[in-house]
């Protein structure tokens, strides 16, 4: 079965600093990858996804990931934090089951951006 | 903010009670998946429904049903209520993506229905 880890349950970083979440899957076949930010009270929404092609994704709010298969990693960078990107943020994995990408979302790492 | 809207907002119950929540799918969009996100932890998909039939189903009891119609808002239903019911549940809306495949577009999601079961 698919799982994926995020290692950290919290990140602290200053305002402009920059930014790595780490995420690890477990996948038997080639991943569907995803990336979602969820603020307080609110939805999830993607920020970027990967699924072939190059394995440097860009999304949207300067985010972007790279998928590393050798180490079976999908980690979001973002060079400088602003304050409204504290927020949670959850990996998934798409695994395909009787037709479709069925997402399993790892804990989530609360990001924390200090002045 | 996306079109998919959600009600109630916040509910509470006592366990053994049955709930239904609502899901308003964005425009254009033909298929409704649900979540349950428990407190601190990651959404756990629980089923998809495209075109009024089940398409697709979590690791979840029987007693979680849901309903899809015409116009493609859903209900997730939930009988006999239990404490570890208590969480977020999310909707979120589709269209099948590359090549008809559900899961490679875009899921748009509502704000959730936070319950509470006593």
């Amino acid at each position: 079965a698919q799982s994926v880890t995020q290692p950290d349950i919290h990140i602290t970083v200053s305002e402009g600093a920059s930014l790595e979440l780490r995420c690890n899957y477990s996948y038997g076949a080639t991943p569907y990858l995803f990336w979602y930010v969820q603020s307080p009270g609110q939805g999830l929404q993607l920020l970027l996804k990967y699924f072939s092609g190059d394995t440097l994704v860009q999304g949207i709010k300067g985010f972007e990931a790279e998928f590393k298969r050798s180490q079976s990693s999908f980690n979001l960078r973002k060079p400088s934090v602003h304050w409204s990107d504290a927020a949670e943020y959850f990996c998934a994995v798409g695994a395909l089951t009787g037709g479709s990408y069925i997402p399993t979302f790892g804990r989530g790492t609360s990001l924390i951006v200090h002045p | 903010e996306t079109g998919v809207t959600q009600s109630p907002t916040h509910l509470i119950k006592t366990r053994g009670q049955q709930v239904t929540l609502r899901c308003s799918s964005q425009s254009g969009h033909n298929t409704v998946s649900w979540y349950q996100q428990a407190l601190g932890q990651g959404p756990q998909f629980i089923f998809q429904y495209y075109r009024e039939e089940e398409n697709g189903r979590g690791n979840f009891p029987p007693r979680f049903s849901g309903l899809q119609f015409p116009n493609y808002s859903s209900e997730l239903n939930v009988n006999a209520l239990e404490l570890d019911d208590s969480a977020l549940y999310l909707c979120a809306s589709s269209s099948p993506g590359l090549a008809g495949v559900w899961g490679t577009d875009t899921q748009y999601f509502g704000p959730g229905t936070r319950l509470t079961v006593l």
